[in-house]
C-alpha cells in the first residue's frame, strides 16, 4: 500500500542555517504530495504542495520538488529563523479520501 | 472568513463518561475527518465522512463514534470504552474525493481524563 516516510526528529539547527527535511513516498499511480506545518498547540496549516512529477510548491521560503525517479519531496529552506520552529508532516493524496501522513519531524531552532 | 471551528479548546472526561467534540466548517466541504494525536506522534485516523449521512471508520475507530446529519458539522463522540482517551484531537475537511485534494484542519481540542 502507499506510504510515507520522514527523516525522525528532532532536527535542530541554528537561525539562519540551511534545512532540509528528508520524505520519501511509496505509491502506484501519481499521487499528489503535500507539506503541512503544526505549531505547538495548533492544528496543522498547508505549506505547500506538489500535484504531479518535477512540479516544485513554495511558500514562506520553503520549497519541494515532486521527484518521481527519486520517490521523494524533501522541504528545504535557504535560512531558517526561530519562527519556523514547528512540527513538518509529509503526507500523499491519491484518489481516495484519505491522506497518507508521514509522522512528522520536530525542527527546532536556535537563535 | 471560512474554516473549520473546533470546540470545547479544552475538555476533561470523568471516569465511565461520554464526551463529544464539535466540529463545525463553513467550507462547503463534502468531505470530514477525524484525527487523534498522541504527545510526539503523527495522527491517526478515527473516522471520515464522505457525504451526509454516511461515515467509515478510520484505523483506530473503537471506543468512538461520529455522526454526520447536516454538511457542515461532524461530531466526534469519545466513549466510556475508550480507556485512553488521552490525545489531542483534531477535526479536518477536505473538497471531496480525488488527487490534489488538501485537508484542512481545525485547531484542536486537547482531552484530559480527571
Amino acid at each position: 500500500g502507499n506510504s510515507v516516510t520522514q527523516m525522525e526528529g528532532p532536527v535542530t539547527l541554528s537561525e539562519e542555517a540551511f534545512l532540509t527535511i528528508n520524505c520519501t513516498y511509496t505509491a502506484t499511480g501519481y499521487p499528489s504530495l503535500f507539506w503541512y506545518v503544526q505549531y505547538p498547540g495548533e492544528g496543522l496549516q498547508l505549506l505547500l504542495k506538489a500535484t504531479k512529477a518535477d512540479d516544485k510548491g513554495s511558500n514562506k521560503g520553503f520549497e519541494a520538488t515532486y521527484r518521481k525517479e527519486t520517490t521523494s519531496f524533501h522541504l528545504e529552506k535557504g535560512s531558517v529563523q526561530v519562527s519556523d520552529s514547528a512540527v513538518y508532516f509529509c503526507a500523499l493524496s491519491d484518489w481516495g479520501y484519505q491522506l497518507i501522513w508521514g509522522a512528522g519531524t520536530k525542527l527546532i531552532i536556535k537563535p | 472568513d471560512g474554516g473549520i471551528t473546533q470546540s470545547p479548546k479544552y475538555l476533561f472526561r470523568k471516569e465511565g463518561q461520554n464526551v463529544t467534540l464539535s466540529c463545525e466548517q463553513n467550507l462547503n466541504h463534502d468531505a470530514m475527518y477525524w484525527y487523534r494525536q498522541d504527545p510526539g506522534q503523527g495522527l491517526r485516523l478515527i473516522y471520515y465522512s464522505q457525504i451526509v449521512n454516511d461515515f467509515q471508520k478510520g484505523d483506530i475507530a473503537e471506543g468512538y463514534s461520529v455522526s454526520r446529519e447536516k454538511k457542515e458539522s461532524f461530531p466526534l463522540t469519545v466513549t466510556s470504552a475508550q480507556k485512553n482517551p488521552t490525545a489531542f484531537y483534531l477535526c479536518a475537511s477536505s473538497p471531496g474525493q480525488g488527487v490534489n485534494q488538501p485537508q484542512h484542519f481545525g485547531d484542536g481540542t486537547r482531552l484530559s481524563i480527571l
